[in-house]
């Protein structure tokens, strides 16, 4: 079965800090990776997924994330972070069969000025 | 943003009554999803629907139903409301089984059961 496992429940930064969120997945078979942000009292967006080819995806409001295979890890980065990117992350992962996602705990960031 | 609308977005009920939720899109997508959201849990799969009349369980069905007569409506129903069905519902959809196909997710409707 797979599954997703996101380190710390909690992550603070400065403003204009490098913004690091962990995931790691297990699957046992090649896997597309997704990560979700989630704003107050709001539904999920896609930030960024990856699926074949580059292993660093690029996605919206400056994040990336970097798809390593050896280490199982799909982790969540920006260079800079912005009172604005204060929301609960969420990593996903999924099977190359039906579109089912197993979703992660959950990472909060904090940014403070 | 996607067209996904859900209905109620509050609802207070007391436990042992029936509760429907509703999930409306306007993408005429073919998959649709229902999740709840919990601290600590993240969000797990309640049912999925691939088409209409076509649906089945995801990981945490107990206690739920679902019902899909059109494409563009996808129901969900606590039987009898518990506590522990107090959460946080949020439906899906996805255009199809495209590698990495990506799925909008609702505003999501807050539930408490008294």
């Amino acid at each position: 079965a797979q599954s997703v496992t996101q380190l710390g429940s909690h992550v603070s930064v400065s403003e204009g800090a490098l913004v690091l969120l962990r995931c790691n997945y297990s699957s046992s078979v090649p896997p597309y990776l997704f990560w979700y942000v989630q704003y107050p009292n709001q539904g999920l967006q896609l930030l960024l997924k990856y699926t074949t080819g580059a292993t660093l995806v690029k996605g919206i409001n400056g994040f990336e994330a970097e798809f390593k295979k050896s280490e199982t890890s799909f982790h969540l980065t920006k260079p800079s972070a912005h009172m604005s990117d204060a929301a609960e992350y969420f990593c996903a992962v999924s099977d190359r069969g039906f579109q089912k996602l197993v979703f992660g705990t959950g990472t909060r960031l904090l940014v403070s000025p | 943003d996607a067209g996904i609308t859900q209905s109620p977005r509050h609802k207070v009920t007391e436990t042992g009554t029936p509760v429907t939720l509703r999930c409306h899109q306007t993408e005429n997508h073919r998959y649709m999803y229902w999740y709840r959201q919990d601290p600590g849990h993240g969000l797990r799969l309640i049912h999925y629907s691939y088409g209409v009349k076509d649906t089945d369980k995801g990981e945490v069905s107990d206690g739920y139903s679902v019902s899909r007569s059109k494409t563009e409506d996808f129901l969900l129903t606590l039987e009898s409301a518990t506590s522990s069905q107090t959460s946080v519902y949020f439906c899906a959809i996805s255009g199809g089984q495209a590698p990495g196909e990506t799925q909008y997710f609702g505003p999501g409707t807050r539930l408490l059961v008294l």
